[in-house]
């Protein structure tokens, strides 16, 4: 059973445009999100993430919104750049670095020039 | 960020055979490491936890005795898939961590490519 969800598995986006992925967990143990770009034979690396106290945090072109009474979140990307086209994988914790991740299973993000 | 680094890339082993994968935190200490398997198309799967000084906590579905995991210092961690079969092949990435801190500074390596024939 699927406990971090990426019902997605391609977006394709116009550069420039906004891209907006999304994410839906079931376990409401979890505590803090986290948002990874992955090219393949690669690890992930580290873009944005949320704690559950929060519903929005911003770094730059990256903004994440987490609604947690319906157990979802997003990442929006804008504007969105073809240095962008990757897959992205949203991820979940209890809350401790103690904690390894719950991962979902990516959604392979094209941007189109 | 912190660096990761996994040794090797890639293998390519028979079945039946052990193969080691190394994973490095080149400029800190990591007291806890992350071990994860990702099959094409999925999503990275949680295998175990391993803490430098003691025995690791493998996830429910993993045996413990197949992928042996040593965590004896804090900047290594390894990853022996023993009697390894083609089933067993797969992406093997490893993260690391201080332990204490938030999930943000879990550092991810390059991963590990393993083919079993």
């Amino acid at each position: 059973d699927q406990q971090v969800k990426q019902n997605s598995p391609s977006l394709s986006v116009q550069e420039g445009r906004i891209s907006i992925l999304n994410c839906d967990y079931t376990n409401s143990m979890f505590d803090y999100f986290l948002w990874y770009k992955k090219y393949p034979a690669e690890g992930p690396t580290f873009l944005i993430s949320i704690s559950s106290i929060k519903d929005k945090n911003e770094d730059g072109r990256f903004t994440v919104f987490l609604n947690k009474s319906a157990k979802h979140l997003s990442l929006h990307i804008v504007p969105s750049q073809p240095g962008d086209s990757a897959v992205y994988f949203c991820a979940a914790s209890p809350g401790g670095g103690a904690d390894g991740l719950t991962f979902g299973k990516g959604t392979h993000l094209i941007i189109q020039p | 960020g912190a660096v990761v680094s996994q040794h090797p890339s890639w293998v390519i082993c028979k079945s039946g055979t052990s193969v080691k994968i190394e994973c490095r935190s080149l400029d800190f200490q990591a007291t806890t490491m992350f071990w994860y398997r990702q099959f094409p198309k999925q999503s990275l799967m949680l295998m175990a936890t391993s803490n430098e000084g003691s025995k690791a906590t493998y996830e429910q579905g993993v045996e413990k005795d197949k992928f042996l995991i040593n965590h004896a210092s804090l900047t290594l961690s390894t990853l022996t898939v023993t009697s390894a079969h083609p089933e067993d092949s797969s992406f093997y990435i490893c993260s690391s961590g201080s332990g204490t801190s938030l999930p943000d500074t879990q550092y991810f390596g390059p991963g590990t490519r393993l083919t079993v024939l």
